[in-house]
């Protein structure tokens, strides 16, 4: 079965600083993998995406991960953080083929930046 | 382009009274998902649906609830004599097809509250 884990309930940053929250994968295959970010009291918004080349991705907000099939880990990292990026953010991971319903998501990470 | 639509926001029941949760997809979108996400905790796959088909519920509780998706109309998640433990953030996610390179779009969720 497959499975996500981001080992670190919550981070908190400095603005400014970089930022990386961790994302490891269990999976019988390349899955796709997924980051979302949920705001307080609203829906998750998708950050960025891998299927399939270039393991390096480009999101929206400044965002990027690496898929490093080696160590089954999806990493989101931003070089430089603004206090608006302050959100729980979730990995999820779905099936390489077919069904999109089934996508496995970690337990969040909770990103508080101070100022 | 309005996307995913769920209504209400918030909704408040007392123990054994039933709760119906609306869901309308993006335009175009006729893949709907339903997901629970419990206090600190990440989002856990309810049912999957296409228009008048339950195409995956595998992560519906056998009792007390339903889901529908009618040719007409938005997507309804049922809760028969809810239970306190029903209490929790229910969000709806549609997507253009069923391809594993259709992302997810999400709702910003219905909080039900057990009383």
């Amino acid at each position: 079965a497959q499975s996500v884990t981001q080992p670190d309930i919550h981070i908190t940053v400095s603005e400014g600083a970089s930022l990386e929250l961790r994302c490891n994968y269990s999976y019988g295959a390349t899955p796709y993998l997924f980051w979302y970010v949920q705001s307080p009291g609203q829906g998750l918004q998708l950050l960025l995406k891998y299927f399939s080349g270039d393991t390096l991705v480009q999101g929206i907000k400044g965002f990027e991960a690496e898929f490093k099939r080696s160590q089954s880990s999806f990493n989101l990292r931003k070089p430089s953080v603004h206090w608006s990026d302050a959100a729980e953010y979730f990995c999820a991971v779905g099936p390489p083929a077919g069904t999109a319903s089934k996508l496995t998501f970690g337990t969040g990470t909770r990103l508080q930046v101070t100022l | 382009n309005a996307g995913v639509m769920q209504n209400p926001r918030h909704l408040v029941r007392r123990r054994g009274q039933e709760a119906r949760l609306r869901c309308s997809p993006m335009k175009g979108h006729s893949h709907v998902y339903w997901y629970r996400q419990l206090p600190e905790e990440g989002l856990k796959f309810m049912v999957y649906l296409q228009k008048e088909n339950i195409i995956d519920e595998s992560g519906m509780p056998k009792e007390r609830f339903s889901a529908e998706f009618p040719k007409e109309g938005p997507s309804i998640l049922r809760i028969q004599q809810v239970v306190r433990g029903d209490s929790a953030a229910y969000f709806c996610a549609s997507s253009a097809t069923v391809a594993g390179d259709s992302p997810l779009h999400f709702g910003n969720g219905t909080r039900l509250t057990v009383t």
